[in-house]
């Protein structure tokens, strides 16, 4: 099955500095998207991207599905961005059925 | 307000009893699915269904069962059967047919006791 792997695993930052996560997957596809997991476990949607680029705010991503890559890229970040940053991807050829695929995560901590 | 929602939030269970956790939409969408999450992991998909009276295993169905009667509700259930349910249980639905995006809920914390 497609393998999708998150890097760093782990990532510490001081308010206000900037931060690149990446996701790469081993297949094709149909989806991609980006979750912030809150301290609740409630998973917030921030990017439906499986090509392409998107700003939302602080907050943009872009995928080269090409090359089989994801990037989430955080701006002036804020101690609320803390929490799991989860891709999760939907293998390409599986006909649409919105089944994810889901990285390990990357832990984010920002410290005021 | 439309959205997923997910009870209860926090379930105890002793060894060797059934338990549903509740789903339900009101987003109108085809499709939902129900997810396993254990500490430090990411999400693993149990069951999903596309349409009302179908479902489908996903990659770890083995001690679950689901039903689908209702567009808009998708119950699960931890049999007996199911060697380590202690979980964080996350439900999500998407509409299918315009997009295959995903929408989740609360989640549901299950601990046998």
């Amino acid at each position: 099955g497609i393998q999708v792997e998150q890097s760093p695993p782990d990532l510490i930052l001081q308010e206000g500095a900037n931060s690149t996560l990446r996701c790469n997957f081993s297949d094709s596809v149909n989806n991609l998207q980006w979750f912030h997991q809150n301290p609740w476990g409630q998973l917030i949607n921030l990017f439906y991207i499986p090509s392409g680029t998107k700003q939302n705010g602080r907050l943009s991503a872009t995928t080269v599905a090409t090359e089989r890559y994801s990037l989430l890229y955080i701006s002036s970040s804020q101690t609320t961005d803390s929490g799991v940053y989860f891709c999760a991807v939907e293998r390409g050829g599986s006909g649409n059925t919105g089944k994810l695929i889901f990285g390990q995560g990357t832990t984010l901590q920002v410290k005021p | 307000d439309g959205g997923i929602t997910q009870s209860p939030k926090y379930l105890f269970r002793k060894e060797g009893q059934n338990v549903t956790l509740s789903c339900e939409q009101n987003l109108n969408h085809d499709a939902m699915y129900w997810y396993r999450q254990d500490p430090g992991q990411g999400l693993r998909l149990i069951y999903y269904s596309q349409i009302v009276n179908d479902f489908q295993k996903g990659d770890i169905a083995e001690g679950y069962s689901v039903s689908r009667e209702k567009k808009e509700s998708f119950p699960l259930t931890v049999t007996s059967a199911q060697k380590n349910p202690t979980a964080f249980y996350l439900c999500a639905s998407s509409i299918l047919s315009t997009s295959t995006e995903a929408f989740f809920g609360q989640g549901t914390r299950l601990t046998v006791v």
